[in-house]
């Protein structure tokens, strides 16, 4: 089945380690997209990717990296940087435009600093 | 930079009644495309409903529609004979026709009550 699959779906990080959160898609989309989602403040964009060995910040980039290397792949660390890090992440893919340019989502991880 | 405002945080609704929820965007683009995506308890993100900016009609999905007004930058969304499983936070969200950058509002929480 054609989706986009987010490992794990829950983690748990001490402070001041980095952690990486995994994003697969199989559904050949060019856009990649990392948001976070805090109560009260929707999904903000992190990082978000057109295509292979290039990526933008978002509006909250600061504390976060993000590589891709492959074009299935769009891996986010929360880096030790980040104060605040608890949170729901989510990971989004679509095509580039004009048309079906809606995007897909990932179920999401839960990352609670211990 | 563009901005998705939603200016209700709550709202609630009985059921088999309507209820309209808003969102304003502001760009400069005059290529762009909306969408209005539903997160249930679950938190899986769904695409309810999208709007490409130039065309004229509005989009409509079974019991959803959209009212889009291009000058004044608003894309409502309305959910006609609302049942139980409609409970859920409801995203506006804007993605620029040339940046692919997608950008959400802060949400919506509706309730649909028995």
């Amino acid at each position: 089945d054609g989706g986009i699959t987010q490992s794990p779906k829950y983690l748990f990080r001490k402070e001041g380690q980095n952690v990486t959160l995994s994003c697969e898609q199989n559904l050949n989309h060019d856009a990649m997209y990392w948001y976070r989602q805090d109560p009260g403040q929707g999904l903000r964009l992190i990082y978000y990717s057109q295509i292979v060995n290039d990526f933008q910040k978002g509006d909250i980039a600061e504390g976060y990296s993000v590589s891709r290397e492959k074009k299935e792949s769009f891996p986010l660390t929360v880096t030790s940087a980040q104060k605040n890090p608890t949170a729901f992440y989510l990971c989004a893919s679509s095509q580039l435009g004009p048309v079906n340019t809606e995007a897909f989502f990932g179920q999401g991880t839960r990352l609670t600093v211990v | 930079a563009q901005t998705v405002t939603q200016s209700q945080p709550e709202m609630s609704v009985q059921e088999a009644e309507t209820v309209t929820l808003s969102c304003t965007y502001d760009t400069s683009e005059n290529n762009y495309y909306l969408f209005w995506y539903k997160q249930p308890p679950s938190r899986q993100m769904i695409l309810v409903i999208r709007q490409e900016a130039y065309k004229q009609q509005n989009a409509t999905e079974n019991r959803f529609s959209v009212n889009f007004q291009k000058a004044a930058k608003s894309f409502s969304l309305k959910i006609s004979d609302s049942q139980l499983g409609d409970t859920a936070m409801y995203f506006c969200a804007f993605k620029g026709g040339g940046s692919e950058k997608l950008v959400f509002g802060k949400g919506t929480k509706l309730t649909v009550n028995p």
